[in-house]
């Protein structure tokens, strides 16, 4: 079935560095959503990209889309302590929203 | 707030027992989408209805089942309970089919003993 991966599973950073997790489908996505998911909390939807090579900015954080639909990855710049969390894209498959592995991200002050 | 509800939000029980998890969609929400999530894992997708019918299935057990009724709201309920099905179960819900934004509710966490 469909596969999708995210790297790195944790990373630790210093307040102030920056983050990128990476996601990579096995296939071809019709689109990628970005979610996060503080401690203790439920997941909440960031951000949607739909074109091949789409690039999207939201304040600190900057989405992108693979040429071929079948990788995204989120970069934050200047990480905060607001930033904690597991952020997780999601890609659609025909019908069915297929979460990927996740990236625990911790941001010490 | 994302406007999905879900209760109860903790629930603990005995292995072998059922138990009913209930839902209820944003307003003007269609779809509603089903999740596990067990301790430091990822999102499982179960089963999704849309208006009444069941549209989507993940990889759900046949113990477990879900319905949605016709004021929208859902209800998951897990039968003959084994010590692995302790996870966190998210509600999700979106105003039509496919392809958009998903609003998860706080969720109800799940402890088999």
């Amino acid at each position: 079935g469909q596969q999708v991966m995210q790297i790195p599973q944790y990373q630790h950073v210093q307040e102030g560095e920056d983050f990128t997790t990476y996601c990579n489908s096995s296939t071809t996505l019709s689109n990628i959503q970005w979610y996060k998911q503080r401690p203790g909390g439920h997941p909440v939807f960031l951000i949607q990209l739909v074109k091949s090579g789409e690039v999207k900015k939201q304040k600190r954080l900057t989405f992108q889309f693979g040429e071929a639909k079948k990788n995204s990855s989120l970069h934050i710049t200047a990480t905060q302590t607001t930033d904690v969390g597991t952020y997780f894209c999601a890609g659609y498959n025909t019908d069915k929203l297929i979460f990927g592995t996740g990236t625990r991200l911790q941001v010490f002050p | 707030d994302s406007g999905v509800t879900q209760t109860p939000k903790h629930l603990i029980t005995a292995t072998g027992q059922r138990v009913t998890l209930r839902c209820s969609p944003r307003s003007g929400d269609l779809s509603v989408y089903w999740y596990q999530q067990s301790l430091d894992q990822g999102l499982q997708f179960l089963i999704q209805y849309y208006n009444g019918e069941e549209r989507a299935k993940g990889n759900i057990l046949e113990r477990f089942s879900a319905q949605q009724f016709p004021d929208l709201h859902s209800e998951l309920n897990l039968s003959s309970l084994e010590l692995g099905d302790s996870a966190l179960y998210f509600c999700a819900s979106s105003p039509f089919l496919m392809g958009e934004t998903q609003y998860f509710g706080p969720g109800t966490r799940l402890l088999v003993l």
